[in-house]
């Protein structure tokens, strides 16, 4: 089946330092990868849309330029926490939508996440 | 837009009881509903995908079914086992959110051995 990786899995980072985090489709190709956030005890809530080639579109409410996404390629989008502080600190999980399937089932396959500590 | 809603938020039965758990959603134009597992700080694994075109899918000992009109989806767990427990997230693809998904804010599931 499809997978999608995350890289790293765990960071510690010092407040005010930066933070990038990879998200990969291993075995296909895609044009939409998501950035979702999950604090402790609560459910994932969408950062953003990333769109291969185009700017990212966020949420309400989630800053655009503390929260920098790049996605370069078909396969790779990055997220990057810029000036990170302690309540930065959280669950990070992509998810990737394989551009092959479009029009058909949408179906979208997640990475195994990444935890954020910002001390 | 569109609002997924799951109840019970925890959830503590004992080990061999059926049990279900439910997923409310506000806007029936969906694309599919998803159900989800994530056991403690790890990422999701996917349990059931229903397409909107259908009424209900199975694996093992999981049904999962979808009634659009009524904004409704259950997750029917037969026989629990300690290892079910973990928290059972559902998430809605639709039309109105511009085919992102949208997650409930899950229900804890522990089964007492």
């Amino acid at each position: 089946g499809a997978v999608v990786s995350q890289h790293p899995s765990r960071v510690i980072c010092k407040s005010g330092t930066s933070v990038k985090i990879e998200c990969r489709s291993l075995d296909f190709q895609a044009t939409t990868m998501f950035w979702y956030r999950q604090f402790p005890k609560q459910s994932l809530m969408l950062m953003a849309t990333s769109n291969e080639g185009s700017k990212a579109t966020y949420e309400q409410g989630v800053e655009k330029d503390k929260f920098l996404i790049n996605h370069a390629s078909l396969t790779l989008s990055t997220l990057t926490v810029t000036s990170a502080h302690p309540e930065d600190s959280s669950f990070y999980i992509c998810s990737a939508r394989d551009s092959g399937l479009a029009g058909t089932h949408y179906e979208q396959y997640f990475g195994p996440g990444t935890r954020l500590t910002v001390t | 837009k569109q609002e997924v809603t799951q109840i019970p938020a925890a959830l503590s039965v004992p080990e061999g009881e059926n049990l279900v758990l439910n997923c409310s959603f506000t806007d029936s134009a969906i694309y599919n509903l998803q159900w989800f597992r994530q056991d403690p700080g790890k990422g999701l694994t996917s349990l059931l995908l229903i397409q909107s075109s259908q009424r209900e899918q199975t694996s093992g000992r999981l049904n999962a079914s979808l009634d659009k009109s009524s904004g409704r989806s259950t997750l029917y767990i037969a026989a629990s086992q300690p290892g079910d427990s973990a928290t059972y997230l559902c998430a809605v693809m639709s039309y109105s959110s511009a085919s992102k998904i949208i997650f409930g804010s899950g229900t804890r599931l522990s089964i007492r051995p």
